[in-house]
């Protein structure tokens, strides 16, 4: 069974950069697509981006500018940073697994194993 | 603003069968997956693609989808479907993941 950890620190000041980990055990990090997804109090779920086990990424193009999702195969980890943060940036941040699957309308990325999610406060 | 709009919350009787949609010009081309949030608790992938069902999740989960409309169908709603309902798809530009709707509040009366 595939299980996600997200770890680093609970808070952060704000205009310094927020960095969080993800440990993937149970499974390879390798042929999937990593990534990160926010939640703020109270609100809906936020795509921040992904990472292919090869390196290519994709960011939600309202992040880019602050955003660098990298990948440790050899530590089957996958990290977040995020820069310039300001209270809007507090939330929930949940690591997950993207996976293609298949049928006979074509292929779906989705997120099928997700991390149980960490807290993250900007506040001085 | 979301690309994909959601009714902000519905409700249905015990046993009841209740439908949740999703609305994006991005569904004309693309199917939605669809999680589920407890309180306090990770999302939970239900349904993706035309209607393909995650193993362990319940028969009474259906999906559908029809021009800009995507659609979770619950048939015979139970007390532990009380949640939070979101829909995912691909944004304008076609990349993966990308598009979340706001949430669908779910309460089993």
């Amino acid at each position: 069974q595939v299980q996600l950890q997200e770890s680093g620190p609970g808070l952060v000041k704000p205009s310094e950069t927020l960095s969080l980990t993800c440990t993937v055990s149970g499974g390879s990090i390798s042929s999937y697509y990593w990534s990160w997804i926010r939640q703020p109090p109270g609100k809906g779920l936020e795509w921040i981006g992904y990472i292919y086990y090869s390196g290519s990424t994709n960011y939600n193009p309202s992040l880019k500018s602050r955003v660098t999702i990298s990948v440790d195969t050899s530590k089957n980890q996958f990290s977040l940073k995020l820069s310039s943060v300001t209270a809007a940036d507090t939330a929930v941040y949940y690591c997950a697994r993207g996976n293609d699957y298949y049928d006979s309308s074509g292929y779906y990325r989705v997120l099928d194993y997700w991390g149980q999610g960490t807290l993250v406060t900007v506040s001085s | 603003s979301s690309e994909l709009t959601q009714d902000p919350a519905v409700s249905v009787a015990l046993g009841q069968t209740v439908r949740i949609t999703c609305q994006g010009d991005s569904l004309r081309s693309y199917y939605a997956s669809w999680y589920q949030q407890k309180p306090g608790q990770a999302p939970v992938l239900v349904i993706y693609g035309k209607n393909n069902r995650p193993s362990g999740i319940p028969d009474r989960f259906s999906g559908s989808s029809s021009g800009n409309t995507a659609s979770l169908t619950i048939t015979g709603a139970q007390a532990e479907d009380e949640a939070d309902y979101y829909c995912n798809s691909r944004d304008s530009s076609g990349n993966h993941l990308a598009a979340f709707g706001g949430g669908t509040k779910l309460t089993v009366l």
